[in-house]
């Protein structure tokens, strides 16, 4: 069954650290994985995209990783900023069909 | 500009009533989605458009109904709520289908049946 795990469920840090949220999955065929914030009472929006050959990308102060061998990926946010207190989503797709299979997020709290 | 906008964003009814929530995306996509996302916060994909074309249909009550008069709209139509449709509804767009190109949201629409 594809399926799309996400650790932990949430998390609180202070403003200034760094930290790493984590995906595992096990989708297949794997087509490529994302990486969605959604702030509170907003749509998800795309931070990064990766396919099977691509090990690491980054956009700005969050940088993705995967593993296709081990079928995990994290998301490392550098310098956390108030503004980075949003759900984090994995969404990963699969070759066969159309759809995408979303995690259930990583609540990521940041305080001052 | 907004580039994939919902009306309305809050939408309070009555068990049994009949609702439709609108979406509209100016990015010139060919492809349109409705999502729900419930208290646990998954979101599940519902219905999918491709050039007015209805391209996925999960496991979703006959109750819902995805109407797209052009590519640029997909509205959905809610015959007897119950109150287990109470959720947040997404719609997304993307320039093409299928799972290799990026969805741009609207900001929701959350729905309460009391």
């Amino acid at each position: 069954k594809n399926q799309v795990e996400q650790s932990p469920q949430s998390l609180i840090i202070l403003e200034g650290k760094n930290c790493t949220l984590q995906c595992n999955y096990t989708v297949s065929p794997f087509s490529n994985l994302r990486w969605y914030k959604q702030d509170t009472g907003r749509g998800p929006v795309s931070l990064t995209i990766m396919t099977f050959s691509e090990n690491t990308k980054s956009n700005g102060r969050y940088t993705a990783t995967l593993d296709a061998d081990t079928k995990q990926s994290s998301l490392h946010i550098t310098a956390s900023q108030l503004s980075d207190s949003a759900s984090y989503i994995c969404v990963v797709s699969a070759n066969s069909n159309y759809q995408l299979i979303w995690g259930a997020g990583t609540k990521l709290i940041i305080k001052p | 500009d907004t580039a994939v906008s919902q009306t309305p964003k809050y939408l309070v009814t009555q068990m049994g009533n009949d609702k439709s929530i609108k979406c509209e995306q100016n990015l010139g996509h060919d492809t349109m989605y409705w999502y729900k996302q419930d208290s646990k916060k998954f979101l599940k994909i519902m219905f999918s458009y491709n050039n007015k074309e209805l391209i996925i249909n999960e496991t979703v009550p006959n109750r819902f109904s995805p109407k797209s008069p052009d590519k640029a709209h997909l509205n959905l139509h809610i015959n007897s709520l119950e109150l287990g449709d109470s959720a947040v509804y997404f719609c997304a767009s993307s320039q093409v289908k299928g799972g290799g190109d990026t969805q741009y949201f609207g900001p929701g629409t959350r729905l309460t049946v009391l």
